[in-house]
């Protein structure tokens, strides 16, 4: 079953526009992480952010914001003022206890593609 | 810190040779490495975790004795592709993490085209 979903397969905007990255993870565990990476064209893994069950507190940082809702199983990324160095895939990750600790599941990634 | 490293950053090779992937931690000690693969346009999945010392788990539908790993130190973590065929061709990533730390640091990736 599919624990990380990432509806979105494609957003096109552009530049200055805001653009907003939907993940809806699925876990039993009440103690899990969840992260943001970026990979833009070169294919290295961009980290962009942890965060762990326990906060909820949304996080900012610069032109990116991150709204956690357990409520809803939902960790969304909001790039504000897009560039077009944000064009770029980007994935959600869960972490959690399910057969050992560290091991990663992504979603499937959501290519965002920011134009002049 | 917390510096990655993978060799090499591509290769390409004729079908049936084997071809070995290095994957070192440069700044840390690395207890675990997982090893994923990715083919274009779509996500990374784990093919198998190492942890130092001991052999590798796999993750379901990946074959062992095609895809050698070796986690032989705290710092390097080796994968072989064994008689590569040009369905093997993709893009390998490692990333590495440490005891307690809920935290993987990845590699710059490894393309392999296999001819």
């Amino acid at each position: 079953a599919q624990k990380v979903t990432q509806a979105q397969t494609e957003i096109s905007v552009v530049e200055k526009e805001d653009v907003t990255l939907d993940c809806v993870y699925e876990t039993r565990d009440t103690t899990y992480y969840l992260f943001w990476y970026k990979q833009p064209p070169s294919g290295e893994l961009v980290f962009l952010i942890r965060r762990n069950s326990f906060d909820e507190q949304n996080e900012i940082s610069g032109r990116y914001s991150w709204n956690f809702q357990k409520s809803t199983s939902s960790f969304n990324f909001t790039i504000t003022a897009s560039q077009v160095v944000d064009s770029a895939v980007y994935f959600c990750a869960l972490s959690d206890t399910t057969d050992s600790w560290g091991k990663l599941q992504f979603g499937a990634g959501t290519q965002v593609v920011v134009t002049p | 810190g917390a510096v990655v490293s993978q060799h090499p950053s591509w290769v390409i090779c004729k079908s049936g040779t084997s071809v070995k992937i290095e994957c070192r931690s440069l700044d840390f000690q690395a207890t675990t490495m997982f090893w994923y693969r990715q083919f274009p346009k779509q996500s990374l999945m784990l093919m198998a975790t190492s942890n130092e010392g001991s052999k590798a788990t796999y993750e379901q539908g990946v074959e062992k004795d095609k895809f050698l790993i070796n986690h032989a130190s705290l710092t390097l973590s080796t994968l072989t592709v064994t008689s590569a065929h040009p369905e093997d061709s993709s893009f390998y990533i490692c990333s590495a993490s440490t005891s307690g730390r809920n935290e993987q640091f990845f590699g710059p990736g490894t393309r392999l085209t296999v001819l």
